[in-house]
């Protein structure tokens, strides 16, 4: 099936870092969502973003939707220790139902 | 407002054994979805219900059947369970883009 590409795979930062993460896909996308999940737990709706170019903050997290629409990027600013998880990116093309494919994931771990 | 649930947490069937997992979902969103997680991979889609009455096939639907039994209710079930379905099972629900919301999963263990 088809998944977005997405990079790095796992990272390792030290606290107080910046992290920044990327979604490729060869399909062009409406809508971009980025998760992120805990250990044991269900993925939890970050940033929605709707239209190329959307710049999207969210506290310490900033989205981008990419230009192409091929595209997105998430960062991280001042990383700290709760930040540890898994970083889904999802894509929704238009199929006149809301259906997304999901990234294979960015582990970061952040070192105290 | 609970969000989405689902039942049970956890399950360990034996090859051959048929279950039901549960989803609810109380923000009276429209399309329902079942995905499977995998150690080290993101999520894929197994069936999903853009509304009430209506259900299609996924990236991975084989072995699994659903029902959209109303608005707040999707479940998914598994006849003949296979190793190969050992698996985290998640529900979401979505009024729009943008607005997909999971459930905390199922835990299935296939002997």
């Amino acid at each position: 099936g088809q998944q977005l590409n997405q990079s790095p795979q796992s990272m390792f930062i030290q606290e107080g870092e910046d992290v920044s993460m990327n979604c490729t896909s060869s399909s062009i996308f409406n809508t971009w969502l980025w998760y992120k999940q805990d250990p044991g737990e269900g993925p939890v709706l970050l940033i929605a973003l709707y239209k190329a170019g959307e710049l999207t903050s969210n506290g310490r997290l900033t989205a981008q939707f990419g230009i192409t629409r091929k595209d997105s990027f998430l960062n991280i600013s001042a990383s700290i220790p709760s930040d540890v998880g898994i970083y889904f990116c999802a894509g929704q093309g238009y199929s006149g139902t809301y259906k997304y494919i999901f990234g294979t994931g960015t582990r970061l771990k952040v070192l105290a | 407002n609970a969000g989405v649930t689902q039942t049970p947490k956890f399950q360990v069937l034996k090859t051959g054994q048929s279950m039901t997992l549960q989803c609810a979902q109380d923000m009276n969103h429209n399309s329902m979805y079942w995905y499977r997680q995998d150690p080290g991979m993101g999520l894929r889609l197994i069936y999903y219900s853009a509304s009430e009455g209506t259900t299609d096939k996924g990236e991975v639907p084989n072995g699994y059947n659903v029902s959209r039994l109303n608005k707040r209710e999707f479940s998914l079930r598994l006849e003949s369970a296979a190793p190969s379905q050992t698996s985290v099972y998640f529900c979401a629900s979505s009024d729009g883009p943008g607005t997909q919301y999971f459930g905390p999963g199922t835990r299935l263990t296939v002997l």
